[in-house]
């Protein structure tokens, strides 16, 4: 059975940043794309990114290009993203998900405040 | 960036009836069109890829179709666990973009 496995929630203050994790058992993420995906309160979907964990590469919608770094770690089968400079709007819940989508993390909830 | 305008917003129907859900993209995205439900508190869990593939374990009464920059999800004989909210996804294309939703409520 394939499994998303992603970190706890994140209260960050604004300026500093975030690492959430997102790992996978029963799939080999090397075989796979990684996307994350964000949703703030109350609204839809929006794609971030995601990255090949083959070999480290990545796609960014441009809006958060300066915002999330994705990386992976194929030894643990694990996933990472890091929100730097966090903000107000920043506060969402962030998913990460392989094989187009068709596994899906169960979410980390970000809150950014003061 | 490929706009994806789902409608309507929100709509109600009753048990047993059937609805149906638009995508419209701003251009071709060549059937790379997936639909999820979500409902609340958890993730998404997709229903149908490649415009009219059914995921394994989704219900038949699940639908889709469409082609070039319109797209449709049909639901028959609709369910009280049908309530929920689905969104559209194109994945022709980075940056790959969801549309509004659609928050399905049962009378």
């Amino acid at each position: 059975e394939v499994q998303l496995q992603q970190s706890g929630a994140e209260l960050g203050k604004p300026g500093t940043s975030v690492k959430l994790s997102c790992k996978v058992s029963g799939y080999n993420i090397r075989n796979t794309y990684m996307h994350w995906v964000n949703q703030r309160p109350g609204k839809g979907l929006e794609w971030i990114g995601r990255i090949d964990p083959a070999n480290g590469n990545t796609i960014y919608a441009e809006k958060f290009k300066s915002k999330a770094t994705l990386t992976a770690d194929t030894s643990s089968n694990t996933a990472y993203m890091q929100l730097s400079q966090l903000k107000s709007d920043d506060t969402a819940i962030y998913f990460c998900a392989i094989e187009w989508f068709a596994y899906w993390g169960q979410g980390t909830l970000v809150t950014v405040s003061s | 960036d490929i706009q994806m305008t789902q409608s309507p917003a929100s709509l109600s129907a009753s048990l047993g009836e059937t609805v149906s859900i638009e995508c419209l993209a701003s251009e071709d995205i060549y059937n790379n069109l997936a639909w999820y439900q979500q409902k609340p508190g958890k993730s998404p869990q997709l229903l149908i890829y490649y415009a009219s593939s059914l995921q394994d374990g989704v219900p038949s009464r699940f639908s889709g179709s469409g082609s070039g920059t319109q797209y449709s999800l049909k639901i028959n004989s609709l369910e009280s666990e049908d309530a929920a909210t689905y969104f559209c996804l194109q994945d022709s294309e980075y940056p790959y973009t969801f549309g509004a939703g659609t928050k399905l409520e049962l009378k």
